[in-house]
């Protein structure tokens, strides 16, 4: 199927780190994205990751990637109140490069 | 600036009565989409565009219609809305990129604030 799994919820305390875990379908895939959603407004594009890369940093957010197991996470580092939003990851699969499969969402709430 | 507008935000409508939601972007992007998100289930593709006059059904494309006669336009139809219509929409655009072998990949999708749409 073209499932893309996320958990639902995940609450961290401000300034701890915060993990959202995705698990893919296509092991082709050859782009896989993270989205955020603030309340209200639509996805805006937070990172993405090619598929012949094992991790990307760009300043609090890291994204690691095992193709082995069909697995992605984005980890948050020193995460803030405006942080709380619903995470969705995405893959672009190889027999149609122009689609975006998207997860349930993970909804991030921080509290102080 | 770079945008992508949809109308209306918020309707609530009835059974049967037809029903349009337009959606323009200021990019000229080659590539648009239409998802609806419900609680649970993420985001699912009802129909996506590659460039004018081309459309493709998505993944749930049964009680919709949409058309792109422009390239900047690509309206969501509902002919004769149901209560399991009743969703949030999102258009998105977004540039198409030719990659080594040929094959193209859809960059960064750019959404729009989304229809909140009521069907009673």
């Amino acid at each position: 199927g073209e499932d893309v799994e996320q958990s639902l919820f995940l609450s961290v305390r401000e300034g701890d780190s915060s993990v959202i875990n995705c698990t893919y379908t296509d092991s082709s895939s050859t782009y896989l994205y993270w989205y955020k959603q603030e309340p209200g407004a639509g996805l805006q594009l937070l990172t993405y990751i090619f598929s012949n890369m094992d991790m990307k940093q760009d300043q609090r957010l890291t994204v690691l990637l095992n193709k082995k197991d069909k697995h992605l996470s984005l980890r948050i580092a020193d995460t803030q109140t405006g942080d709380s939003a619903i995470y969705f990851c995405a893959e672009s699969p190889s027999y149609n490069t122009d689609k975006l499969i998207f997860g349930t969402g993970t909804r991030l709430q921080v509290f102080p | 600036e770079a945008q992508v507008t949809q109308n209306p935000r918020y309707l609530i409508t009835v059974t049967g009565k037809k029903l349009t939601v337009t959606c323009s972007q200021n990019m000229n992007h080659e590539y648009m989409s239409w998802y609806r998100q419900d609680p649970g289930l993420g985001l699912r593709q009802i129909y996506y565009s590659m460039n004018v006059e081309v459309t493709d059904k998505g993944d749930v494309p049964e009680g919709y219609k949409v058309s792109r006669k422009e390239k900047r336009n690509f309206p969501l139809i509902l002919e004769s809305p149901s209560p399991n219509q009743t969703s949030l929409y999102f258009c998105a655009s977004s540039k198409r990129v030719r990659l080594a072998g040929g094959h193209y990949h859809t960059d960064t999708q750019y959404f729009g604030p989304g229809t909140r749409l009521t069907v009673l």
